[in-house]
């Protein structure tokens, strides 16, 4: 079955850190990925998503993800995260329910902490 | 992006009332609109796949006789919860996308249902 997963469920980093954010997924077909960030007690926005081309996909806020497809991969990274990154990350994939249907299946989550 | 409201963003009721969550797409037609069930410190898990002018499609394991989904244009999705009882208490997160699965799907942002 089509799965995404995030093994780290908690990070945290330092202001002006890196960040990387780790994701595989499990697809037969070319994947759509995204990855959404949700604040506490707030909907999911969209950092960035890839669907084909180029491998590399830069987002908003500063954020980029890699797409590998001998890992499986679609990892997210920002070179200096800033206080206001702490929020929930979540990375997902376009797959095709067993009633035809397009849907996203989200990976469990990563929190991110950043400390001073 | 495009922008996603629900409405009511936190809603407390008693056990056994039926309650009903909008979610519209303000500046876009959304061809298709998914109800997410989000529990504390989880991911979102997919309810229902609903296209403008036909019935739901239900997730396995969601009753559709107690979460009723009308799509009834192309802006407006309403989610409601018959009969509530504690355990239906969680997160409600609605999305809404245009015609294919290469359009992104934008989030509302949340409606918190509190059952007593």
């Amino acid at each position: 079955a089509q799965s995404v997963t995030q093994p780290d469920i908690h990070i945290t980093v330092s202001e002006g850190a890196s960040l990387e954010l780790r994701c595989n997924y499990s697809y037969g077909a070319t994947p759509y990925l995204f990855w959404y960030v949700q604040s506490p007690g707030q909907g999911l926005q969209l950092l960035l998503k890839y669907f084909s081309g180029d491998t590399l996909v830069q987002g908003i806020k500063g954020f980029e993800a890699e797409f590998k497809r001998s890992q499986s991969s679609f990892n997210l990274r920002k070179p200096s995260v800033h206080w206001s990154d702490a929020a929930e990350y979540f990375c997902a994939v376009v797959v095709i329910s067993n009633f035809g249907n397009e849907k996203l299946t989200f990976g469990t989550g990563t929190r991110l902490t950043i400390i001073p | 992006g495009a922008v996603v409201s629900q409405h009511p963003s936190r809603v407390i009721c008693k056990s056994g009332t039926s309650v009903k969550i909008e979610c519209r797409s303000l500046d876009f037609q959304a061809t298709t609109m998914f109800w997410y069930r989000q529990f504390p410190k989880q991911s979102l898990m997919l309810m229902a796949t609903s296209n403008e002018g036909s019935k739901a499609t239900y997730e396995q394991g969601v009753e559709k006789d107690k979460f009723l989904i009308n799509h009834a244009s192309l802006t407006l999705s309403t989610l409601t919860v018959t009969s509530a009882h504690p355990e239906d208490s969680s997160f409600y997160i609605c999305s809404a996308r245009g015609t294919t699965r290469r359009e992104t799907q934008y989030f509302g942002p949340g409606t918190r249902l509190l059952v007593l």
